[in-house]
């Protein structure tokens, strides 16, 4: 069974202090890892897709690194404006691309 | 500008009393998909659709309709709702392997 497992499920940082968020994953055939970041009571809102292992993406203080078996968003010099819930997801292995399973999220609150 | 749309935002009802949420797109993408977002549990799917008249189930079908009659609507169908269906939605769409988009979510009690 494909399987999304993201830690921690909760993290607090001051401002200005940089971290990594994890988001493992267990299915066969990687087609795609997908963030997202999510803020209260919002739809998900896209932050980067990685395709293959190495692969690495940023945008303004994130970036996205990929390996075979896990991906991590770096954080660096974190703003209050940060604070939301980060998600990852991957496509199901053995069917289509379009199915879609999600991680729970990690919950990141950046105190000024 | 590009956008999920989402109706009604916040709908309470009685169970067993059929109610449909609808959801459309105005950037002309053949995948929509909707899903339930619940504590602890995290985003599952519910349903999907590749195109017009072609739709498939993800991880929690049971007690959910969808019909694709049109490339932009999406409405996801409750016919008997029960109360372990209170949930936020969201409906979601995009062209391929492109950006993901998502609807602000239609927060449904169910008493």
């Amino acid at each position: 069974e494909d399987q999304v497992t993201q830690s921690p499920e909760a993290l607090r940082l001051q401002e200005g202090e940089s971290s990594s968020l994890n988001c493992s994953y267990t299915v066969s055939g990687l087609r795609g890892l997908f963030w997202y970041r999510q803020d209260p009571g919002k739809g998900p809102e896209f932050l980067f897709t990685l395709y293959s292992a190495g692969e690495e993406k940023e945008k303004e203080r994130l970036k996205a690194t990929l390996t075979k078996k896990e991906s991590f968003l770096h954080i660096t010099a974190p703003k209050p404006e940060d604070s939301a819930t980060y998600l990852c997801a991957v496509p199901n292995s053995g069917g289509s691309n379009y199915k879609l399973t999600f991680g729970k999220g990690t919950l990141l609150t950046v105190n000024p | 500008e590009a956008q999920v749309t989402q109706n009604p935002r916040y709908l309470i009802t009685v169970t067993g009393k059929k109610l449909t949420v609808t959801c459309s797109q105005n950037m002309n993408h053949e995948y929509m998909s909707w899903y339930r977002q619940d504590p602890g549990l995290g985003l599952r799917q519910i349903y999907y659709s590749m195109n017009v008249e072609v739709t498939d189930k993800g991880d929690v079908p049971e007690g959910y309709k969808v019909s694709r009659k049109e490339k932009r609507n999406f409405p996801l169908i409750l016919e008997s709702p029960s109360p372990n269906q209170t949930s936020l939605y969201f409906c979601a769409s995009r062209a391929g392997q492109e950006t993901q988009y998502f609807g602000p979510g239609t927060r449904l009690l169910v008493l």
